[in-house]
């Protein structure tokens, strides 16, 4: 059974940089998957981030591109967000997921963490 | 980006109803469409893949349908466990957008 779990800081400053990190279970990283950052404010919908593939290959949603920096690390068996720059507006909670893609590029998110709040406040 | 509207946004209904939701893509998207069910506190779960694939573990009265712009998520006789919030997702392209979801409520 896949697994994700994020981890990181609750409470990140403004101006500053947020870092976050999602540990895979049951799954690794030598498979051909992408792996990708959700996110969801208060009261609000879910957002995409970018994904990253087990090469290192990423990609970005534009509205956040000039800030988002997602890393792999597959001795650890888990990827990162750093989020720079953040605002109020970057509090939410953030949840990583594995794409699953077949057929002729369809794509989905199958396994999810479980989601982490991130504050952003002095 | 492909911009997702769905209706209504929120909804009441009754165990055992029928429930319909409609997703708009603002391009044609063919059947690159996801649904998911959310619950507060947890992680969304996906119920439908490429527009009409039922998700292995995914009660049957769950099902999908469309193609192009046009999408449809039913539930058939509603259960208690059902009352969650439900979002579409297109994977035509990046960036990948959801829909702006649909609560559905208890009557």
């Amino acid at each position: 059974q896949v697994q994700l779990q994020e981890s990181g800081p609750g409470l990140v400053k403004p101006s500053g940089t947020l870092s976050l990190t999602c540990e895979v279970s049951g799954d690794s990283f030598t498979r051909k998957n992408w792996w990708s950052w959700v996110r969801q404010p208060p009261g609000k919908g879910l957002e995409w981030i970018g994904e990253i593939y087990h090469s290192g290959t990423t990609n970005y949603n534009p509205s956040l591109k000039s800030r988002v920096t997602i890393s792999i690390d597959k001795s650890k068996n888990q990827f990162s967000l750093n989020l720079k720059s953040v605002t109020a507006a970057d509090t939410a909670v953030y949840y990583c997921a594995r794409d699953n893609f077949f057929g002729s590029g369809s794509q989905y998110f199958d396994y999810w963490g479980q989601g982490i709040l991130v504050t952003v406040s002095s | 980006d492909i911009q997702m509207t769905q209706s209504p946004s929120s909804l009441s209904a009754s165990i055992g109803d029928r429930v319909t939701i409609t997703c708009r893509a603002s391009q044609t998207i063919s059947t690159y469409l996801n649904w998911y069910q959310h619950k507060p506190g947890k992680a969304p779960k996906v119920l439908i893949y490429a527009a009409s694939n039922l998700q292995s573990g995914v009660p049957s009265r769950f099902s999908g349908s469309g193609s192009g712009t046009d999408f449809t998520l039913t539930i058939n006789s509603l259960q208690p466990e059902d009352f969650a919030t439900y979002y579409c997702q297109q994977s035509y392209t990046t960036p990948r957008t959801f829909g702006q979801g649909t609560k559905v409520e208890i009557k």
